[in-house]
């Protein structure tokens, strides 16, 4: 079993729609990352959290530290959300050199 | 601030031929790692380095080797290519403080034939 799970692997949705993408993960962290990927380019950060919840424009993402579970949220979601997320831990030991345990991303297709 | 580049951006090899990826960032950060990234795979650790002069082995290390003499480059490196080692090439870095998030370069896509 992987020691981070996303689900789906594919999303496909409506102009304007919510959406929802879920992170598992099975083992101690200091942070959880979500990353976004467009098709054919570079990776970019989208929000690190270790509680709670973080909102930046459309995107909200929260984690709840006792289910070991993120979810990753955009609202009124617009084709040019239409990208991989993945999901991605930090371990908590210090002198692991905040090396990053990814999921295997999430496919987004928002379509006009 | 150019962040963290890769050179090359694109690179076709053929099996048994040897190449150096580079990976620079100007931002001061301590850590840099090297990932690699195929289908229905994720993106997987193959090193990273803690600190000028310091590496250490990632997931997927075997057939790549590295290097870090300054602390604003790592180098990963292929001494013999094979056609498994085909894939995209991630670059990233962060400071040492404890859950920062990762900077990544724009990639290097490598075929090896």
């Amino acid at each position: 079993k992987n020691e981070v799970e996303q689900s789906p692997q594919n999303l496909t949705a409506q102009e304007g729609e919510f959406i929802t993408i879920n992170c598992s993960y099975s083992v101690g962290i200091s942070a959880l990352h979500w990353l976004q990927q467009h098709p054919g380019g570079g990776i970019v950060s989208l929000f690190m959290l270790s509680s709670g919840k973080k909102k930046h424009g459309r995107l909200i993402a929260t984690i709840n530290i006792q289910e070991k579970h993120s979810s990753l949220h955009i609202t009124a979601s617009h084709p040019r959300d239409s990208a991989v997320y993945i999901c991605a831990v930090s371990s908590v030991i210090k002198a692991a050199g905040n090396k990053l345990t990814f999921g295997g991303g999430t496919r987004v297709l928002v379509k006009p | 601030n150019a962040g963290v580049t890769q050179t090359p951006k694109f690179r076709v090899l053929k099996t048994g031929q040897s190449m150096t990826l580079l990976c620079a960032q100007d931002m001061n950060h301590e850590y840099m790692y090297w990932y690699r990234q195929d289908p229905g795979m994720g993106l997987r650790l193959i090193h990273y380095s803690v600190g000028e002069g310091t590496t250490a082995k990632g997931e997927v290390p075997d057939g790549y080797n590295v290097s870090r003499l300054k602390k604003q480059n790592f180098l990963l490196g292929l001494e013999s290519a094979a056609p498994s080692q085909t894939s995209v090439y991630f670059c990233a870095s962060t400071y040492s403080r404890i859950s920062y998030e990762q900077y990544f370069g724009p990639g290097t896509r490598l075929t090896v034939t």
